[in-house]
């Protein structure tokens, strides 16, 4: 059966900390793994991930993939309240087109 | 503005009735999903149509049914068999080929009284 587990389930840190959130896929006919921000709304795309090894940067957030060990990490540097939210990835089949999404991991960034 | 629309904010349904959760895009575009989010869990794919006139089952079909009418509407349909359907419900759509760029509506929540 497909599945993406993600670790931790929630996380609380203080500004300034660096977090490091895991993500590893179990996903018949890969293609790429995403990784969404949600704010109580609807998520907000962040990275998309095709290639193993090749680091994707955003300001002080970065992601990677391991498409050997089948996972992926999302990191935040020097943390803020903003950061604050449910981090999602999600695994999109070669076909079809359909995604599947882990637990997600809520991060709470304490002042 | 180009963007999807969901309506209504909150809906609230009575037990064994049936309820619709519209869903509206203007991208233009030819795939819509239907996501279901229930609290400390991600999302679960409902339905999803990558053309108008088809749609497929996701993975917790049961209980529910859309239609594709148009290209531009992708309503969901919460019928009273769905036995616990409190949760917070996601429509996204997004060019196929180009599921990564799947854009999401603000969501509805549904709660049973």
């Amino acid at each position: 059966e497909d599945k993406v587990v993600q670790s931790p389930l929630s996380l609380v840190v203080h500004e300034g900390d660096t977090v490091t959130l895991n993500c590893s896929y179990e996903v018949t006919n890969f293609r790429s793994l995403l990784w969404y921000k949600q704010e109580k709304k609807a998520p907000t795309f962040l990275f998309m991930l095709t290639s193993s090894g090749i680091e994707k940067k955003s300001g002080r957030l970065s992601s990677i993939l391991d498409k050997k060990e089948l996972f992926s990490i999302l990191n935040i540097t020097a943390t803020q309240t903003g950061d604050s939210a449910v981090y999602l990835c999600a695994g999109i089949y070669n076909q079809g087109g359909k995604l599947i999404f882990g637990q997600g991991t809520e991060l709470s960034v304490k002042p | 503005d180009g963007g999807i629309t969901q309506s209504p904010k909150y809906l609230f349904r009575k037990e064994g009735q049936n309820v619709t959760l519209s869903c509206e895009q203007n991208l233009n575009h030819d795939a819509m999903y239907w996501y279901r989010q229930d609290p400390g869990q991600g999302l679960r794919l409902i339905y999803y149509s990558q053309i108008v006139n088809d749609f497929q089952k996701g993975d917790i079909a049961e209980g529910y049914s859309v239609s594709r009418e148009k290209k531009e509407s992708f309503p969901l349909t919460v019928t009273s068999a769905q036995k616990n359907p409190t949760a917070f419900y996601l429509c996204a759509s997004s060019t196929p080929g180009a599921e990564e760029t799947q854009y999401f509506g603000p969501g509805t929540r549904l709660l049973v009284l």
